[in-house]
């Protein structure tokens, strides 16, 4: 199985900050790569697929990055609406995995 | 619009069953794979099973296979989830998400039900 690691596991921020969040597979996933938002009480939504692509509706201040093991969720200028948590999630090969989340909280 | 509407959800004992519904609407169903996805509480999400368009590819985390099966009729719109031999760790909201034709991802979420899995 492919283990999917995230980082930092939670982040205090302001809004307006430039915050950043890793995840890396323990093996290569090429591009098979979704980020997700979930705020509490609710479903995730999808923010990026296939690392990089902005999935519709979804805000360009979301960025994706990152190929092979290594991937980066950017947002640029953080809003209110973006406290939540967010997870990676690798569509290689299954079983299909997720990363352990990072929450993104009030400084 | 799409729509995904879970039900099916409730509390069970250990050992005991449940079959879990989702209900799709706003686009068509036949041309999509689909997941269950599961949250156990307070926890992170953790992919349970997928079945393509035609029930022709069915996967299964591995602690559900044996147990857990996924199923869909197109003529009904509906996808479900049989479970049976249920454990306490089986306690989680349970989703059922699209998954888009660009890979297994999951684009649209329905809202969840919660399995309990408590003597």
């Amino acid at each position: 199985d492919i283990q999917m690691t995230q980082s930092p596991s939670s982040v205090s921020a302001s809004v307006g900050d430039r915050v950043t969040i890793t995840c890396r597979a323990s093996r290569s996933i090429s591009s098979w790569l979704a980020w997700y938002q979930q705020k509490p009480g609710k479903a995730p939504t999808l923010l990026i697929y296939s690392a990089s692509t902005l999935q519709s509706g979804v805000p360009s201040r979301f960025s994706g990055s990152g190929s092979g093991t290594d991937f980066t969720l950017t947002i640029s200028s953080l809003q209110p609406e973006d406290f939540a948590t967010y997870y990676c999630q690798q569509a290689n090969s299954f079983p299909l995995t997720f990363g352990g989340g990072t929450k993104v909280e009030t400084k | 619009e799409v729509q995904l509407v879970e039900s099916g959800g409730g509390l069970v004992k250990p050992g005991g069953s449940l079959r879990l519904s989702c209900a799709a609407s706003g686009f068509t169903f036949s041309n999509f794979g689909m997941n269950w996805v599961r949250q156990a509480p307070g926890k992170g999400l953790e992919w349970v099973s997928c079945i393509d368009r035609t029930s022709g590819y069915i996967y299964y985390t591995d602690s559900v296979k044996g147990r857990f099966t996924i199923s869909r009729d197109n003529a009904k719109n509906s996808l479900y989830l049989q479970m049976n031999s249920l454990r306490a760790e089986d306690t989680a909201v349970y989703y059922c998400a699209r998954a888009p034709s660009s890979g297994w991802y999951n684009d649209y979420w329905g809202q969840g039900t919660l399995v309990t899995v408590s003597s």
